[in-house]
């Protein structure tokens, strides 16, 4: 089962641009994850937003978070080439398990 | 520094055999996972353990087993009834607690040929 999906599946930008991602999920959730992965490497945990929240920043990352219509976005300011991978939310069950999304993939072009 | 070690990288092996993916973390957490990635998609969950002599299976079980007699360890068998084991596998662990933050690994390629 995939709780969260993003939009849009992949995006192309320039250097200094804003990049935004959006994610949808299906039921509730105690907290929402963005997560980055280089090709061919691990993810790494970038925010997390718990479901009482509506917005969070750390450095040039913005998450908002709209439990209403069960969404959320990440903001990437002044994008750098080095901001270039795959970008994936994910959310809980409830319980236990992680679930994550098929991901964005950002290209900054230089 | 602390982490999860997966290994190895790149591991090539024949159809019908079993091959075990090694995972290790030194940040005593309690919870472990395993997620498979196939190219281009997002990560499936495997199993997960949440504390030592017990797990769960995950969304995509069938195929798999695994252990969890330590808690620095949580070794994946990939067994040959799991009809596409060629993917990329993620191990990860986090602290106990719903929603926590997952620490990953920097994955196993497998491919059966």
């Amino acid at each position: 089962s995939q709780q969260g999906e993003e939009d849009p599946q992949a995006l192309s930008i320039q250097e200094g641009e804003n990049a935004t991602m959006n994610c949808s999920y299906k039921t509730s959730i105690n907290n929402l994850q963005w997560y980055r992965q280089n090709s061919g490497r691990g993810l790494v945990h970038l925010i997390l937003i718990r479901s009482n929240e509506r917005e969070k920043h750390s450095g040039r990352l913005r998450v908002t978070l709209d439990t209403s219509k069960k969404s959320s976005s990440l903001l990437i300011t002044a994008s750098r080439a080095a901001d270039t991978a795959s970008y994936f939310c994910a959310t809980d069950d409830g319980g236990f398990k992680t679930i994550f999304g098929a991901g964005t993939r950002l290209f900054v072009k230089a | 520094d602390g982490g999860i070690t997966q290994s190895p990288k790149y591991l090539f092996r024949k159809e019908g055999q079993n091959v075990t993916l090694s995972c290790e973390q030194n940040l005593n957490h309690d919870a472990m996972y395993w997620y498979r990635q196939d190219p281009g998609q997002g990560l499936r969950l495997i199993y997960y353990s949440q504390i030592v002599n017990d797990f769960q299976k995950g969304d995509i079980a069938e195929g798999y087993s695994v252990s969890r007699e330590k808690k620095e360890s949580f070794p994946l068998t990939v067994t040959s009834a799991q009809k596409n084991p060629t993917a990329f596998y993620l191990c990860a662990s986090s602290r106990q607690g719903k929603g926590s933050p997952l620490h990953f690994g920097n994955g196993t390629r497998l491919t059966v040929t």
